[in-house]
């Protein structure tokens, strides 16, 4: 079965420097990759995904995340971090069943 | 908006209890997911619906069930409540079958409180 493991619980930047949220992924076919974020009392909202093709996927709000298949890791990247950018980061997986496995998620702090 | 509607947002109940919570799926998805998130377990995938029918099972407990009714939409129902159920109860649509590639669509979940 697939699985994600995100190895952070925290992660903690400051405003203007870049931040790394990372993620590692088991499978057993070829892997869809999902970034969410979810924000205090609100459901997860989708980030950006991993199909095929290009290894680095751009997505909302200036995020982005590079798919490495020989480390089997999906790590999210932001050059800049902003304070609005503090929630919690959940990566999902999916490899050719229906369903979709998230990790743990990682709570991520930008200071001011 | 995601076009995933839950009801009820806030749901307080005793041990014991059984509740109902529903889910609305966007216009058009077929596919209805059910998720749990706890403080100390993160999201747990329960169990996913394609156009009526069960697809996949996760983590649900023989206490949980589910089911998604001709109009596509979806309820779990958790019967003999314990305190340790008390979570954020999460649905998810997507088109549905097939279409791996693509994203999940949350609701902004159920809090249930077990007390």
């Amino acid at each position: 079965a697939q699985s994600v493991a995100q190895p952070e619980d925290q992660v903690n930047v400051a405003e203007g420097n870049p931040l790394t949220v990372k993620c590692t992924y088991s499978v057993s076919g070829n892997p869809y990759l999902f970034w969410y974020v979810q924000y205090p009392n609100r459901g997860l909202q989708f980030l950006l995904k991993y199909i095929t093709g290009d290894n680095l996927v751009k997505g909302s709000y200036g995020f982005e995340a590079e798919f490495n298949k020989s480390q089997t890791s999906f790590h999210l990247k932001k050059p800049s971090a902003l304070v609005s950018d503090s929630a919690l980061y959940f990566c999902a997986v999916r490899d050719g069943g229906d369903d979709m496995r998230f990790g743990a998620g990682t709570r991520l702090t930008v200071k001011p | 908006d995601s076009g995933v509607t839950q009801t009820p947002k806030h749901l307080i109940t005793a041990t014991g209890q059984r509740v109902t919570l529903r889910c609305s799926p966007r216009s058009g998805d077929l596919s209805v997911y059910w998720y749990q998130q706890s403080l100390d377990q993160g999201l747990q995938f329960l169990i996913q619906y394609y156009n009526g029918e069960e697809r996949a099972k996760g983590n649900i407990l023989e206490r949980f069930s589910a089911q998604q009714f001709p109009d596509l939409h979806s309820e779990l129902n958790l019967s003999s409540l314990e305190l340790g159920d008390s979570a954020l109860y999460f649905c998810a649509s997507s088109p549905g079958q097939g279409r791996l590639s693509g994203e999940l669509f949350f609701g902004e979940g159920s809090r249930l409180t077990v007390l």
